[in-house]
Order: C-alpha cells, then sequence, then structure tokens
C-alpha cells in the first residue's frame, strides 16, 4: 500500500457546488497533515494545514480522521479559480511525502 | 510570496553534460530543499540540506550532487545528465524542518535529449 494515496480524478464540478475529496495514508504514526494546490505548471502552494480538530478557511474545511487514516478538503460553493490539483502532505519523522495529487475542473 | 528564485527557469542540454540548478532564497530559512515532480509520480524528494554545508539524500537522490555554501544558496548538480533526467525541478524552503510547511520555487524544466 502506498504511504500517501489520492484518487487522481479529474473531479468535474459545476461552478458553485460543492465537492469533497479524501487522502488516505497507511503510517498510524504520522504527525502532520497538509494540503497543497498545484496550478498547471505552476510551483505547489499551501492552501491549509490540517488540525486534529478540524480547521476552516473561508470555503475550505480540513479534516483529520485518525482511526480511518484519511485527511479531506472540502470546498463549498466551488469558483472557477479552484480549478487545480490538489496535493495531500503527510509528514511522519520529519519525513515529508507528498500524494500525486487530485484533480479539479470548475465546469462554468 | 515566499522570496525564492530558481534559475535557470528553462533549460535543454544533450545527454552526458553536466547541469548546474541554483536556488536562492532571501527569507533566511534553514532548510532547503529538491524536488523533482514527474508525470503518475508526484513531488519526490531529490536532496536536502539543514544547514550550511549540512546535506543530507533523498529518496532519489542517485544520479544528483548538493551543495550549500552559504544559506540562501542550495545547488543540485547533474554531473552527467542523462534523459531520465528529463523533469520539472523544484526548490523548496522551510525554517523549521520536514514537519512544517514549505514554500515552493517556480520550477526548472529541464530537458536532457
Amino acid at each position: 500500500r502506498k504511504e500517501v494515496e489520492q484518487d487522481p480524478g479529474p473531479f468535474n464540478v459545476p461552478e458553485g457546488a460543492t465537492v469533497a475529496f479524501n487522502c488516505t495514508y497507511s503510517n498510524s504514526a504520522s504527525q502532520s497533515f497538509f494540503w497543497y494546490r498545484q496550478d498547471c505548471r505552476k510551483e505547489p502552494k499551501l492552501l491549509m494545514s490540517v488540525y486534529s480538530s478540524g480547521n476552516e478557511d473561508g470555503r475550505f474545511t480540513a479534516q483529520l480522521n485518525r482511526a480511518s487514516q484519511y485527511i479531506s478538503l472540502l470546498i463549498r460553493d466551488s469558483k472557477l479559480s479552484d480549478s487545480a490539483t490538489y496535493l495531500c502532505v503527510v509528514n511522519r519523522d520529519d519525513k515529508i511525502i507528498f500524494g500525486k495529487g487530485t484533480r479539479l475542473h470548475i465546469l462554468p | 510570496d515566499a522570496g525564492i528564485t530558481q534559475s535557470p527557469r528553462h533549460k535543454v542540454t544533450e545527454t552526458g553534460t553536466p547541469v548546474t540548478l541554483r536556488c536562492h532564497q532571501t527569507e533566511n530559512h534553514r532548510y532547503m530543499y529538491w524536488y523533482r515532480q514527474d508525470p503518475g509520480h508526484g513531488l519526490r524528494l531529490i536532496h536536502y540540506s539543514y544547514g550550511v554545508k549540512d546535506t543530507d539524500k533523498g529518496e532519489v537522490s542517485d544520479g544528483y550532487s548538493v551543495s550549500r555554501s552559504k544559506t540562501e544558496d542550495f545547488l543540485l548538480t547533474l554531473e552527467s545528465a542523462t534523459s531520465s533526467q528529463t523533469s520539472v525541478y523544484f526548490c523548496a524552503i522551510s525554517d523549521r524542518g520536514q514537519a512544517e510547511p514549505q514554500h515552493f520555487g517556480d520550477g526548472t524544466r529541464l530537458s536532457i535529449l
């Protein structure tokens, strides 16, 4: 089993809809978690950290489920500008592992 | 945006030639990283540095070497480039290690013919 797994997508979602995707991790000792966003032919950029209690930043909500070993990202009221690849990142023992990303297309 | 500059932004070269990529930061962060990103593989760590002259190998270090003689500069060298090293290379920085978020440079597109 891969250490960090994401559905590659693409998720094709109409503008204004809510979309959610998960990321599973295999090592229960994983300590910190992040979501990054990467636009086509651009660098990854930190979207948000994921805290144990869950956290929200505007239209974005991140949650962590340690029992089932996954993190999730929910995007409400999706905008065309949300179209990107979303990378799940997991840290364990000071080693950071990037997922391969989930592609999201917001349709007008 | 974090002050990270990668150079060159694009390079095309031939198999067997040496190539050096440069990452320059103005944030005075202790940690610097080199990644490569390829379709189907995601981001993979090549080497990282945790201080001047302190470096360590990442997941895909074979065929690459690094040097860090100043806090602000981290160089990645391909001693004898091969076609399998055609990729997009990203430099990243963080202040306190891999447990915290990293900030990335714009990337270098390298083609080895």
